[in-house]
């Protein structure tokens, strides 16, 4: 099944909203990393937060994580154009070496 | 320091031919993976590979799909007799050493079978 659920699968902000976006993860992990990827492009790594984390911030981002819950959440503040595109969450499935992706949210900005 | 290397970025073929896909690590990178990621889909893990060694294929396709990273030169993802629903994206990722935490990707090749 499915490790990592992200939600919403789409959503469409004005230029300088907040965005938040989250992830829900069903097995123990180590850590829990967020990438972007532009539309038909690669992924680029955006923030990785350990499972003994619980906040993390890079710049305008902004990475909770609540092991309890297995979930975590991403907030992208003051949103430019240039952010509209999907991201993931990718787990570890506790230390092994493949990531697990979930679906994707598509943000869309809007200028 | 370049990125991860992929080529071709599109390839196209007929049902029934072969597809190779090439990944190139970052400099100093000797652990590879392979990744799919069909459309409006998150990426599927294939294949992590080492130099000249396959540490897990659990996400690989038991048949037609097959990974090398030799000793020289890049690592590649071979699909043989390609049917349409192999039609994805395949990513390629890298990273310095065993249980690091961040993979580095590439562009990724998009395969299309017509």
């Amino acid at each position: 099944s499915q490790q990592g659920e992200e939600d919403p699968q789409a959503l469409s902000i004005q230029e300088g909203e907040n965005a938040t976006m989250n992830c829900s993860y069903k097995t123990s992990i180590n850590n829990l990393q967020w990438y972007r990827q532009n539309s038909g492009r690669g992924l680029v790594h955006l923030i990785l937060i350990r499972s003994n984390e619980r906040e993390k911030h890079s710049g305008r981002l902004r990475v909770t994580l609540d092991t309890s819950k297995k979930s975590s959440s991403l907030l992208i503040t003051a949103s430019r154009a240039a952010d509209t595109a999907s991201y993931f969450c990718a787990t570890d499935q506790g230390g092994s070496e493949k990531l697990v992706f979930g679906k994707g949210t598509k943000l869309t900005v809007n200028p | 320091n370049a990125g991860v290397m992929q080529n071709p970025r599109h390839l196209v073929r007929r049902r029934g031919q072969e597809a190779r896909l090439r990944c190139s690590p970052m400099k100093g990178h000797s652990h590879v993976y392979w990744y799919r990621q069909l459309p409006e889909e998150g990426l599927k893990f294939m294949v992590y590979l080492q130099k000249e060694n396959i540490i897990d294929e659990s996400g690989m396709p038991k048949e037609r799909f097959s990974a090398e990273f030799p000793k020289e030169g890049p690592s590649i993802l071979r699909i043989q007799q390609v049917v349409r629903g192999d039609s994805a994206a395949y990513f390629c990722a890298s990273s310095p050493q065993r249980h690091t935490d961040t993979q580095y990707f590439g562009p990724g090749t998009r395969l299309t079978v017509l």
